[in-house]
């Protein structure tokens, strides 16, 4: 069965520059959740969108922004990148908000 | 906000034994409850979740127990293989102003001893 892909899956950035995480939801899935998880932590909610629309916020910094596209598929995009930027973004999808399916995650490294 | 507490940390076990996760919630209007393992380097993947209407789910080796009036959740790995070592995740789905948000527990590194 297809699942969530993200990429890239590994990302070197130096402080203060931009990056651009993607994700492709399973087909058919109508939304899509961004999640942060450090080094020996639990996933953290950023936000997430339904239908195209943004649905949930939760702990994103304001550096931060996301949006889906007409396809479905979305992208966070996060600039003046700090060092406790680093962390496994992963990108969850579901349909009508049901059980979530996560993808394999974006490993960014900030140095 | 919403808070998940799960315990224990870490839970060595010997193959074939049970593992027995524990989590605590705050909120008592949520109503969604899954459990994700992690292993290294990879996603959270979805093993069992367990709504509100019910108080028990099985699947072969796992099952998940709910008791709404205590607001605590649990998960159940029988017959203990190798193959289940990894971090188990806990979670519950929390409503507030901002909206729905899966929060998670603290995770538990379960490991199974050959």
């Amino acid at each position: 069965a297809a699942g969530v892909i993200q990429s890239p899956r590994h990302l070197i950035k130096e402080k203060r520059e931009t990056a651009t995480l993607k994700c492709y939801p399973i087909p058919r899935h109508d939304t899509v959740y961004w999640y942060q998880q450090g080094p020996g932590q639990d996933p953290q909610f950023l936000i997430s969108f339904y239908e195209k629309m943004q649905s949930d916020k939760g702990s994103i910094p304001d550096r931060f922004s996301a949006q889906q596209f007409s396809d479905y598929h979305s992208e966070l995009n996060m600039s003046s990148l700090e060092l406790g930027d680093s962390a496994l973004y992963f990108c969850a999808s579901s349909l009508a908000a049901n059980e979530q399916f996560f993808g394999p995650g974006t490993r960014l490294t900030v140095l | 906000g919403e808070n998940v507490e799960q315990h224990p940390s870490t839970l060595s076990v010997q193959e074939g034994d049970s593992a027995v996760i524990k989590c605590t919630y705050s909120d008592s209007a949520s109503n969604y409850f899954p459990w994700y393992k992690q292993e290294l380097g990879k996603g959270p993947q979805l093993i069992i979740d367990i709504r509100s209407n019910v108080g028990e789910k099985k699947d072969q080796r796992i099952a998940v127990t709910l008791n709404k009036t205590a607001k605590h959740f649990s998960l159940h790995i029988t017959e203990t293989q190798p193959e289940d070592s990894a971090v188990y995740f806990c979670a519950a789905w929390f409503y507030n102003n901002a909206g729905n948000m899966l929060t998670f527990g603290g995770g538990t590194r379960l490991m199974v001893k050959p």
